[in-house]
């Protein structure tokens, strides 16, 4: 099982750029997250997915998409890239036995560091 | 709105220096509080889930209870490799799903 696995390591975008953020895990499970941390400011929920199709807005959305083709993928897309996306990048998935059960810890990748000049 | 506050934001401890950290919250029925740790530049792991006040739970080092209101993090003897920041998370039901609150995590720092 390789877990949670993310890519890019790093990046570093210009203003304006666009870019992907790739999530993949292989546990089966039916929820994953993307959050951003920033320092001293914990993590921050941009989106989450309860199962393959099904996507909603976390706290800080703007700026962002997502798309849930598949149980394992779960892409993160940055348009028109700003310096406030400065930030670590986290995808987590966790097991719940439905939507609204309890969930079981969060399962988190390695990182994506990204820098917007 | 779901809060969690973690204190302090900064722990430094001797080696075998034993103290706890902090966790409270105030969340609309509490489904389960989770503690994560994180190594510089890395993911968070997960250590615990605590469903009841009442319940703990221990591996090595590290004890977790929960009351009510809070939830401690106690930190036996502490090695140098425990070395980290601590996060505390709350899983609560919003919108037919179980929300998950992070807080913004203790860093400790063990001396030799």
């Amino acid at each position: 099982n390789a877990g949670v696995t993310q890519t890019p390591k790093f990046r570093i975008l210009k203003i304006g750029q666009s870019m992907t953020l790739q999530c993949t895990q292989d546990m089966n499970h039916n929820y994953m997250y993307w959050y951003r941390q920033d320092p001293g400011m914990g993590l921050k929920l941009i989106y989450y997915s309860v199962g393959a199709g099904i996507t909603d807005k976390g706290e800080v959305p703007n700026g962002y998409n997502v798309s849930r083709s598949t149980t394992e993928d779960f892409p993160l897309r940055l348009e028109l890239a700003a310096p406030s996306q400065t930030s670590v990048y986290f995808c987590a998935s966790s097991y719940s036995k439905a939507p609204g059960s309890l969930q079981n810890e969060q399962f988190f990748g390695p990182g994506t560091r990204l820098t917007v000049l | 709105e779901d809060q969690v506050t973690q204190s302090p934001e900064a722990l430094r401890l001797q080696e075998g220096e034993s103290s706890s950290l902090n966790c409270s919250y105030t969340v609309s029925g509490l489904r389960g509080l989770f503690w994560y740790r994180q190594d510089p530049g890395k993911g968070p792991e997960f250590l615990f889930t605590l469903y009841s006040a009442g319940e703990e739970k221990e591996k090595e080092r590290l004890k977790a209870t929960l009351t009510k209101k809070e939830s401690f993090l106690h930190i036996t003897a502490p090695k140098p490799e425990d070395s980290a920041t601590y996060l505390c998370a709350v899983q609560a039901l919003m919108r037919g799903y179980q929300k998950v609150t992070f807080g913004t995590g203790t860093k400790l720092q063990v001396i030799p």
